[in-house]
């Protein structure tokens, strides 16, 4: 049973415009939110995370939003860059720094030159 | 910055075969994990160790089992390698409610 779902595989972005990555969860208790990017042959690296008592948190080109209501938080990277391109997890977790990680199965960013 | 050292990028094992994977950290963390990362299902939670000698189970332990002696290195044992271990495997670590370092990953393939 996956808790926390990411519908889009893969997205396609011209270079300088707007990438917009989804991801949905059902658990209700979850209260942290992570996302994590991944290029080829390397480990998942820590790219910004957010906090249930808040509803976006920004940190330079990215900017994450939670929407606990819809149980539905976006990544959006502007100007996206060709360097993003990557695979980008969605994770949460019951509470900030718990050990059980919920991971989404992740989308394939690819930004266009 | 933190490192988290996989011992090996790439294995081939045959089935039946026991299997250690290793995971070393240099930053002290007390937390450690084990994942895999299978296409269309992410990455799925097999094992963390949160102190020497302790270890909670995950998602997806069955087939598993771990070993952590000392607080920077923590292994990964498969019993009796299966087809269906065939897998990515990523090692983690984490101190307090900091996010997880991860490892470059082991790919395994079991014969």
């Amino acid at each position: 049973d996956q808790q926390v779902k990411q519908n889009s595989p893969s997205l396609s972005v011209q270079e300088g415009r707007i990438s917009i990555l989804n991801c949905d969860y059902t658990n209700s208790m979850f209260d942290y939110f992570l996302w994590y990017k991944k290029y080829p042959a390397e480990g998942p690296t820590f790219l910004i995370s957010i906090s249930s008592i808040k509803d976006k948190n920004e940190d330079g080109r990215f900017t994450v939003f939670l929407n606990k209501s819809a149980k539905h938080l976006s990544l959006h990277i502007v100007p996206s860059q060709p360097g993003d391109s990557a695979v980008y997890f969605c994770a949460a977790s019951r509470q900030t720094g718990a050990n059980n990680l919920f991971f989404g199965t992740g989308t394939r960013l690819t930004v266009i030159p | 910055d933190v490192k988290v050292t996989q011992s090996s990028r790439y294995l081939v094992k045959r089935t039946g075969e026991k299997v250690f994977l290793e995971c070393v950290q240099d930053m002290d963390h007390e937390n450690m994990f084990w994942y895999r990362q299978d296409p269309g299902l992410g990455l799925r939670l097999i094992y963390f160790s949160y102190d020497v000698k302790m270890k909670e189970k995950g998602d997806i332990p069955e087939g598993y089992s771990v070993s952590r002696e000392k607080k920077e290195r923590f292994s990964l044992i498969l019993e009796s390698a299966s087809t269906n271990q065939t897998s990515m495997y990523l090692c983690a670590s984490s101190t307090g409610s900091q996010p997880q370092h991860f490892g470059d990953g082991t790919r395994l393939s079991i014969l």
